[in-house]
């Protein structure tokens, strides 16, 4: 089977850093994606990561480790926008088919 | 340009009745995904479709749910009969044809089944 583990609740304050862990297990691995969702809003793609290492796009980051079967997501600078649940999701072949499916999301509350 | 547009943003219904979602992609997007969200959970794959063909329903409940994309561009998800457990977001996304991991989502149809 797969599976995708996230933190279901982090909370910081404004200004400060946060890192959205993520463990996976699954066959046929490609990648790991991230994407943020705002209350009643539409998933919107933040980044993605093929390879090891880090990933900079201005405030966010993505890391992954494929040996470990690990990446997170960091957020620097926190703003109060920021506050959304954020999904990690993995790119895999399973059942002959490409797919990205996604873990059950970290909620970041942000407060001033 | 304009992102994925979906139709009904809200929609309440009896158990038992048919319910109808449609989507719009994005323009030149040729694979379109629809996916079922439940609240606290992350979007699960139902469909995905690369041009007019459906690649992947293996997740897709066929008893009771059908889609289809004719012409390769604006999709239909359809539930005939809804059950209680059906009361969720259902979700289009888009994306270019080999981009699965940078997809385009729409806001959703949030449906409501009573």
């Amino acid at each position: 089977g797969q599976s995708l583990e996230q933190p279901s609740e982090v909370t910081a304050v404004e200004g400060a850093i946060v890192q959205i862990n993520c463990t996976y297990q699954t066959s046929g691995f490609y990648g790991l994606s991230w994407y943020q969702q705002h209350d009643g809003g539409a998933p919107t793609f933040l980044s993605y990561n093929a390879l090891d290492g880090l990933e900079e796009t201005g405030r966010f980051s993505s890391f992954l480790s494929r040996s470990d079967s690990y990446g997170y997501l960091l957020l620097q600078e926190l703003q109060m926008k920021d506050s959304a649940s954020y999904f990690c999701a993995v790119k895999n072949v399973n059942t002959g088919f490409q797919k990205l499916v996604f873990g059950t999301g970290t909620r970041l509350l942000v407060s001033p | 340009e304009a992102g994925v547009v979906q139709s009904p943003r809200y929609k309440i219904i009896e158990k038992k009745q048919p319910v109808a979602f449609w989507c719009n992609p994005i323009s030149g997007h040729n694979t379109l995904y629809w996916y079922l969200q439940n609240l606290g959970q992350g979007p699960e794959l139902l469909i995905r479709y690369e041009n007019e063909e459906a690649v992947d329903d293996s997740q897709l409940p066929k008893d009771r749910f059908s889609a289809e994309r004719l012409k390769g561009v604006d999709s239909t998800l359809k539930i005939q009969p809804a059950e209680l457990g059906d009361s969720a977001v259902y979700l289009c996304a888009s994306s270019l044809s080999g981009g699965l991991e940078t997809q385009y989502f729409g806001p959703g149809t949030r449906l409501l089944v009573l």
